[in-house]
């Protein structure tokens, strides 16, 4: 079964770093735009960062420029996102997600980060 | 930035209602329109994706419309599963941006 597994997520301090994996199965994940949507607590959803699939181009959130970086291993078929100066409101579940556009759709199961002292 | 505004924010329905949800965008879209089903502590599922194009596995009460910059959800015969939490997505341009969300609850 096609699937996308988020980890990496955890507690950290304001100003840490943590970085989120999120590794593809059963599906042609190098064909894949891939993206961070996150979910603070109680609120909807925000797109983060969305990564091409060759990673050539990356685009990102206001909030998180600078600060958070997409990448992608295509021969480990796995996305990334380094995280560094986390703000408390940073605290969310992030999820990896594939094309919006393709027929198929696959969505990760989230990982809870918490930025917290 | 392209602004999604989404109405209505939340709604009391009975099962066997017909819904329906909007999204207006700020600029058109070119269909790059796409809405999700969330519901408590669950990940979000794609319901139809291309304004319009109902996502495989997803029942057929749910339905999608509209193109440029307004866009409907409309769940025919409303059951007690579809009780949940509704998202559009805009992918049309960077930065991406989703609507506030549509919370369905039980009447």
């Amino acid at each position: 079964e096609a699937q996308l597994v988020d980890s990496g997520g955890g507690l950290v301090q304001p100003g840490g770093s943590l970085t989120l994996s999120c590794t593809a199965s059963e599906f042609t994940f190098t064909n894949y735009w891939m993206t961070w949507v996150r979910q603070a607590p109680g609120k909807g959803l925000e797109w983060v960062a969305t990564i091409k699939p060759d990673g050539s181009d990356k685009s990102y959130v206001d909030s998180v420029k600078g600060r958070f970086s997409i990448s992608r291993d295509n021969a480990k078929n796995s996305l990334y996102l380094e995280m560094n100066s986390l703000r408390v409101e940073d605290t969310a579940v992030y999820y990896c997600m594939s094309q919006f556009s393709s027929t198929s759709h696959y969505c990760g199961q989230g990982a809870l980060v918490t930025v917290s002292s | 930035d392209i602004q999604m505004t989404q109405s209505p924010s939340a709604m009391s329905a009975s099962v066997g209602d017909r819904v329906t949800i909007t999204c207006r965008a700020s600029q058109g879209l070119n269909n790059y329109l796409v809405w999700f089903q969330q519901k408590p502590g669950k990940v979000p599922k794609r319901l139809i994706y291309a304004s319009s194009t109902l996502q495989g596995g997803v029942p057929s009460r749910f339905s999608g419309s509209g193109s440029e910059t307004e866009f409907t959800l409309t769940i025919n015969s409303l059951q007690p599963e579809d009780f949940a939490t509704y998202y559009c997505l805009q992918h049309n341009s960077f930065p991406l941006t989703f609507g506030g969300g549509t919370k369905v609850e039980i009447k």
